[in-house]
This record gives structure tokens, sequence and C-alpha cells, in this order.
């Protein structure tokens, strides 16, 4: 069935490092791709999301491009900030019903 | 617009109690969605509501019911709670199978 892999963390980055959170994904068909975030005691909001092959989802400085020939919707930041501080969710959205999460990474930002 | 509502947001069970988690969305979709989160497990699917009138089991469903009550209401009902149902419980609506939208969560303790 589908699936969704993302990198393990929990990561720590320096504030202003640049950041990439790997995410693959298996899927018979031709998904939508997301990233989630949930910060500390929240649920989860929609971070940014593709729905074809060579889409790019932006938002807040995060990126993800939509790459079928590698099955990959890697997450990147140029410059990350102490606020960015949270666990992130790659998901696979399919056939109409819920989404495939993958196990969440967590990211530490340090001043 | 609150968006996607949940009570409560703590609760405490003994073993083999009852209880029934509530959601409500104001954004008049017609998918509502229960997860539950535990640690290193990412979210997983316990029921989903395609429409009103309509449920379906997802990934986990054993050990729940659940009620669409009308376009606005989704509910959890835990009928004889066990420590394996100790989780953080999130409610998501969505218009179609494109973006979901979570509520804050429940967080339950079964001792």
């Amino acid at each position: 069935g589908d699936s969704v892999t993302q990198m393990e963390g929990p990561v720590t980055l320096s504030e202003e490092a640049f950041l990439t959170i790997n995410c693959t994904y298996t899927a018979t068909g031709y998904p939508s791709l997301f990233w989630y975030v949930q910060y500390p005691g929240e649920g989860l909001q929609l971070l940014l999301k593709a729905t074809k092959a060579d889409d790019k989802g932006s938002n807040k400085g995060f990126e993800a491009t939509y790459r079928k020939e590698t099955t990959s919707f890697h997450l990147e930041k140029g410059s990350v900030q102490v606020s960015d501080s949270a666990v992130y969710f790659c998901a696979l959205g399919d056939s109409g019903y819920a989404l495939n999460f993958g196990k969440g990474t967590s990211l530490l930002v340090t001043p | 617009n609150a968006g996607v509502t949940q009570t409560p947001k703590f609760q405490v069970l003994k073993t083999g109690q009852s209880m029934t988690l509530q959601c409500a969305q104001d954004m008049n979709h017609n998918s509502m969605y229960w997860y539950r989160q535990d640690p290193g497990m990412g979210l997983r699917l316990i029921y989903y509501s395609a429409s009103e009138g309509t449920t379906d089991k997802g990934e986990v469903p054993n050990g729940y019911n659940v009620s669409r009550l009308n376009k606005r209401e989704f509910s959890l009902r835990l009928e004889s709670a066990a420590p394996s149902q100790t989780s953080v419980y999130f409610c998501a609506s969505s218009e179609s199978s494109e973006t979901q939208y979570f509520g804050p969560g429940t967080r339950l303790l079964v001792l």
C-alpha cells in the first residue's frame, strides 16, 4: 500500500543553519504530498503541499518539490529560526480518503 | 471562525470506563477524521466519515465507535477503555482528499 518514510530525528540545528528533512514515498497512483507542522502542545497545521510532479510548495521560507523520478518530497529551509522548533510530518493523500503520515521528525533550533 | 474544536482537552480514565470525545467543525466540510498519535508512530487513522451519514474504519478501529451526528459533528466513543488507548486523539476535517484541518487534540490517559 501507499506509505511515507521520513528521516528519523531529532534534528538539532543552530539558528540560521540550513535545514533538510528527507521524505520519500511509495504510491501506486499520483498522490498529493503534504508537509504538516506540529508546535508543542498543539494540533497539526498544514505547512505546504504539492499536487503533481515538479510542483514546488512553499510557505514561511520552507520549500519542497514533488519529485516523481526519485519519489521524494524533501523539506528545506535556508535559515532556520528558534521559532521553527517543532515536529514535521510528511504526508501522502490518496484515493480521496485520509492522509498517510510519516512518523514525524522533531526539529530543535538553538540560539 | 473556530475551525475544528475538540473536547475535552485532557481526560484520565480508569480501565473499563467509557467516554466520548467530541469534535465539531465550522468550515462546512464534508469529510471528517479521527486519528491517534503515539510516540514514534506518527498519526494513525481510527475512523473517518466521507460525508454526513457515512462512516468507515481506518487503520486502527478496534475498541472505538464513531457517530457522525450531523455535518458539523463527529464523535469518537471508547466503550471500555484500555491502557493501550492512552494516546493523543486528533480530529480533522476536509472538503475533499486535499488539505485537512486539525483540531488541538485530546490527551487521554487510561490507568
